[in-house]
């Protein structure tokens, strides 16, 4: 069965860091493609972040220069490394499992989602 | 990049359709056949219910369907059923490996 926990959410102050880990269990991320995707409180979802099984990593323009996608392939885990947090980063994050046909096509499971709460 | 456009609600009786639509541009829903589908119940996941368009994953009922006309795709949903009552997004590759979500719509069922 395929699972995904998200873990590391909390309260940060403006400016802070905060690692997400995304522990997955029945597939192996090396040979998968991961996202994340937030929701702030009340508002809808938006994209935040995509890693290939070749590694290479896209962004959304909103973090992009402060958020890092990456792996463990030994504890077969996700993260994503927030710097410089922002008021705005404020979110439900949730890690999806994505699938790729020629290009990033859609998310198939997703996780229970881990709350960020960026306030001083 | 601004996300998709859907409707903010839409609602019907139980065993009536209602269809959500989904309106971007030509450099996202209207350049690729990449549109999905995700319902979300309050404090929960999204859960994927249509992709590539009019694919539905095993397990979602038939009762639920997807199409696209140029820049605008659609969600339907027929013989509404009280558990349909939800929010519904829409999502899109974007190019240059993003994708981006509509605003969400939120389905009541009378």
């Amino acid at each position: 069965e395929v699972q995904l926990v998200e873990t590391g959410g909390g309260l940060i102050q403006p400016g802070g860091s905060l690692r997400l880990s995304c522990a997955a269990s029945g597939f192996t991320v090396n040979s998968n493609y991961m996202s994340w995707v937030r929701q702030p409180p009340g508002k809808g979802l938006e994209w935040v972040s995509v890693i290939y099984k070749d590694d290479r990593t896209y962004y959304a323009d909103s973090v992009k220069g402060r958020f890092t996608i990456s792996r463990d392939n030994s504890k077969n885990t996700l993260y994503l490394q927030m710097n410089t947090l922002r008021a705005e980063d404020t979110a439900v994050y949730y890690c999806a499992r994505t699938i790729f046909g020629v290009v990033p096509s859609y998310f198939d499971y997703w996780g229970q989602g881990i709350l960020v709460t960026v306030s001083s | 990049q601004s996300a998709l456009t859907q409707p903010a609600s839409v609602s019907g009786s139980p065993g009536q359709s209602i269809t959500i639509s989904c309106t971007g541009t030509s450099s996202d829903v209207g350049s690729y056949n990449l549109v999905s589908w995700y319902q979300q119940h309050p404090g929960k996941a999204p859960k994927l219910m249509i992709y590539e368009v009019t694919k539905r994953p095993s397990g979602v009922s038939d009762r639920f369907s997807g199409s696209k006309s140029g820049n605008t795709a659609s969600l339907t949903i027929s013989g509404l059923q009280a558990e349909d009552e939800a929010e519904y997004y829409c999502c899109s590759y974007a190019g240059r490996s993003t994708s981006i979500f509509g605003g969400g719509t939120k389905l009541t069922v009378l």
